[in-house]
């Protein structure tokens, strides 16, 4: 099983240009988060879906835009990268989310490293 | 708001050692509690969890009691391995987020 996809693996940026980072998972899971991890920080929740066509903010937002047209893809998107952006990306899924006692297990990504100049 | 507290890393120690990873939360309610490890060049996964107080979870050697009287989850392992460095993350479950302790980097020397 692929588990948890993500593409690109590493891209670098100039200000101001725009990307898109693609999660892919085939576990049929119903949730799926995008997390930044800075060192020192852990994880921050950047957004994050309960299901196709449903999206909501997380803990940093700001500068990001995503999508779940498809239930197994989950995209994030910056419009105009800035060097606070240079991060690892982590994407996860899970089955029945947080919130729900002893059932929530995030099933995580390889990582995607964004590097912006 | 709900928190979690790790110590600071690295922590370096021989092949054979006991491992103590201290991590401490603030938070309503009971949640459930999580460690997640990620080695090196790879996303987390799911390492142990426990989900109500005094609850023990254990995997590949590693254990963590929920103590509620001391709002903590110490994940512990009587004799690491070389295999075992890693980033170690604890987390607890909150209001359908998952809020992490900022890591606890493991080194262990042959």
């Amino acid at each position: 099983n692929a588990g948890v996809t993500q593409t690109p693996k590493f891209r670098v940026l100039k200000t101001g240009q725009s990307m898109t980072l693609l999660c892919a998972q085939d576990m049929n899971h119903e949730y799926m988060y995008w997390y930044r991890q800075d060192p020192g920080m852990g994880l921050r929740l950047i957004h994050y879906s309960v299901g196709e066509g449903t999206t909501a903010k997380g803990e940093v937002p700001d500068g990001y835009n995503v999508s779940r047209l498809k239930k197994q893809n989950f995209l994030l998107g910056l419009e105009s990268a800035a060097p606070s952006q240079t991060s690892v990306y982590f994407c996860a899924s899970s089955s029945l989310g947080t919130g729900t006692s002893g059932a929530n297990v995030l099933t995580f990504g390889a990582g995607s490293r964004l590097t912006v100049l | 708001g709900d928190s979690v507290t790790q110590m600071e890393g690295p922590v370096t120690l021989s092949e054979e050692a006991f491992l103590t990873i201290n991590c401490t939360y603030t938070a309503t309610g009971y949640p459930s509690l999580f460690w997640y490890v990620q080695y090196p060049g790879e996303g987390l996964q799911l390492l142990l969890k426990a989900t109500k107080a005094d609850d023990k979870g254990s995997n590949k050697g590693f254990e963590a009691t929920y103590r509620k009287e001391t709002t903590s989850f110490h994940l512990e392992k009587g004799s690491v391995q070389v295999s075992d460095s890693a980033v170690y993350f604890c987390a607890l479950d909150s209001n359908y987020q998952l809020i992490w302790g900022a890591g606890t980097k493991l080194i262990i020397k042959p």
